[in-house]
């Protein structure tokens, strides 16, 4: 089965630190990629997405992600965090053989220190 | 912007009653998703509806739960009799098409059910 890991659990980050955060997914067909983020008391969110063409995606605030499709990656960055960026992160993989299902990782808290 | 209702945002029930939940997706949005979410976890895919029509529904669990669209439009699940581990965010999600490639799928805020 088709499955989205994401590395860390929870990320401690002051202001202005720069951020990654890791996604890799077993699959090894097309998927399309997202990340969503979840602010406190808001709902999930698309902050990018891929699906085909330059692997490198910028989305909103300032994230971007690369897909490595050798190393089934799909990791997100900032260079500069802020404290608004406190939120949880959930890295998805959509799947052709699965009609439009998304299959979500486990999130990452990010907690962003003023 | 259009976004996705849901309602009620918070329910807290006995177990072995019966609960429900209602979604109204993004207008024009043919294709409809009920998520949930267990606490610390990633949202799971309960049933995905394109129009009326039930396209995937192999992780509901059917004994208790259920799912209906009856006109494409809005979406009703329901849980009888609710058990301890349902309780969790149900969330619901919409998108244009459904398998059409980069699709997005656009959630509700969920409603969180607690189940004593």
């Amino acid at each position: 089965a088709q499955s989205v890991s994401q590395h860390n659990h929870h990320v401690i980050l002051s202001e202005a630190a720069s951020l990654e955060l890791g996604c890799n997914y077993s699959y090894g067909g097309t998927v399309n990629l997202f990340w969503y983020v979840q602010y406190p008391g808001q709902h999930l969110q698309l902050l990018l997405k891929y699906f085909s063409g330059d692997p490198l995606v910028k989305g909103i605030k300032g994230f971007e992600a690369e897909f490595i499709k050798s190393k089934f990656s799909f990791n997100l960055r900032k260079p500069s965090v802020q404290w608004s960026d406190t939120a949880e992160y959930f890295c998805a993989v959509m799947t052709y053989n699965q009609g439009g299902k998304l299959i979500f990782g486990q999130g990452t808290e990010l907690s962003v220190k003023p | 912007e259009a976004e996705v209702a849901q309602s009620p945002r918070y329910k807290i029930t006995e177990k072995s009653q019966a609960v429900a939940f209602w979604c109204d997706p993004i207008s024009g949005h043919a294709t409809l998703y009920w998520y949930r979410q267990i606490l610390g976890q990633g949202p799971e895919l309960l049933v995905q509806f394109q129009d009326e029509s039930v396209v995937d529904d192999s992780q509901l669990p059917k004994d208790r739960f259920s799912a209906e669209r009856l006109k494409g439009v809005d979406s009703t699940l329901k849980i009888q009799p609710a058990e301890l581990g349902d309780s969790a965010m149900y969330l619901c999600a919409s998108s244009s098409q459904g398998i059409a490639v980069g699709e997005t799928q656009y959630f509700g805020p969920g409603t969180r059910l607690l189940v004593l």
